[in-house]
Formats: C-alpha cells, sequence, structure tokens
C-alpha cells in the first residue's frame, strides 16, 4: 500500500522559502511509471496543481506559479521535495503530494496534507 | 488555459436521495484525462472517477461518471451520510492540472 508524508515548517515569515518534502512509503520512486505532484489548498478555496515531477527529474509546473518554484527528486531517500520562494501570505495553505500514472488518470493517491502558514 | 465550472455550488439533498454533479469546461477536452474527486472535512481528497467514467479502486458503483466534450456529470445515488462532502472536478492536458471550484453536497 503507497502512502506519503508531507513534512516541513508549519509557519513560515513572509519573503522568505518554503520546502516541504514528500516521502512515499510502499513504492520507489526509482521504478518510474508514475509522476509525483504538489497541490495546495487555500483555506475554504478550491484545489491548484503546483507541479511535478517524473523519476528521471523531468519537472512541470503550474505557469501562475513557475517563476517561484521548483521541484526536486531524491531517489535514495525515496522523497520529492517542493521549495516555494519569496512567499506572501497568499501562499498559507494545506499543501498536499500526490501520485498520479504515467497515463494521467489521475491523482490516486494522496498524503494528507501539511499546513503553512506565512505570517511575521 | 482549460477553465472548469462546476455546478451547483451547492446542492441539499436527504440521504436515500441521488445527486447530479455536473462539470463543464470551457472548451472541448478528452475525457481521457477528466477525473472527479470527493473532499471529506480534514481530509484529502480521494479520486472517485478517471476517464470520465472509469471507477477508482475502491469506489462503490453507486458513484459512476459520464460526459463526453464540454459536459460531464458525477452521478451518486442512493445517498449515505458519508456522501456529504466536497466534490471536484480535475482535467490534465498540456502538462498542467486544472480543477473545477467545487459542489458541495450538503444534508438537507
Amino acid at each position: 500500500q503507497v502512502q506519503l508524508q508531507e513534512s516541513g515548517p508549519g509557519l513560515v515569515k513572509p519573503s522568505q522559502t518554503l520546502s516541504l518534502t514528500c516521502t512515499v512509503s510502499g513504492a520507489s520512486l526509482t521504478s518510474g511509471g508514475y509522476y509525483w505532484s504538489w497541490i495546495r489548498q487555500h483555506p475554504e478555496k478550491g484545489l491548484i496543481w503546483i507541479g511535478d515531477i517524473y523519476h528521471t527529474g523531468n519537472t512541470d509546473f503550474n505557469p501562475s506559479l513557475k517563476s517561484r518554484i521548483s521541484i526536486s527528486i531524491d531517489t535514495s531517500k525515496n522523497h520529492f521535495s517542493l521549495t516555494l520562494r519569496s512567499v506572501t501570505a497568499a501562499d498559507t495553505a494545506v499543501y498536499y503530494c500526490a501520485r498520479d500514472t504515467a497515463s494521467r488518470n489521475g491523482l490516486d493517491v494522496w498524503g494528507q496534507g501539511t499546513t503553512v502558514t506565512v505570517s511575521s | 488555459e482549460i477553465v472548469l465550472t462546476q455546478s451547483p455550488g451547492t446542492l441539499s439533498l436527504s440521504p436515500g436521495e441521488s445527486a447530479t454533479l455536473s462539470c463543464r469546461a470551457s472548451q472541448s477536452v478528452s475525457g481521457t484525462h477528466l477525473a472527479w474527486y470527493q473532499q471529506r472535512p480534514g481530509q484529502a481528497p480521494r479520486l472517485l472517477i478517471y476517464g470520465a467514467s472509469s471507477r477508482a479502486t475502491g469506489i462503490p458503483d453507486r458513484f459512476g461518471g459520464s460526459g463526453t466534450g464540454t459536459d460531464f456529470t458525477l452521478a451518486i445515488s442512493r445517498l449515505e451520510p458519508e456522501d456529504f462532502a466536497l466534490y471536484y472536478c480535475q482535467h490534465y492536458d498540456n502538462s498542467l492540472y486544472t480543477f473545477g471550484q467545487g459542489t458541495k453536497l450538503e444534508i438537507k
């Protein structure tokens, strides 16, 4: 059974950099066949896809966030990470990591989410 | 960028009734990459339907998806208390995932 677990700071100051990690258990990131995504949800709002990464390191990003984000993968630790630079209060959200198949059939495994607040 | 518009915003029904949720795309899309999710309070979304009409693993047959082109529907029959939640449609195209704004299914 594949499980995803987000981790990172719950509080980040404005203008700083947010770093989150998603640890994968029950599957190996080296095996391929899946895309690993980050999604966020603002309080009482809908879902926004941030970007994803393949085991090769290839990434795709939401154009609205592309200038401030990077996603990396560490197959030795079986985790992938999100970096979001120059955060503002508008980046306050619940951040989820999730998995999709190479066929893009839908995000079938999700982490429980981690709440990030941007505040001084 | 494709925009997904869900309706209604809120749907009030009673347990045992049937629900019909709509997702309209701003342009014709491939149903191959159209999915539906359920999100209960305090939980992550859960994949219900992929490919517009295929149920994800473990999803009961009370849930059904249909549609082509710009209009897609999620139908839920014999509503149970745990079905009252938020529902999102989602589409993938051109290296971008987009979500609808959601429909809240609430108990009448």
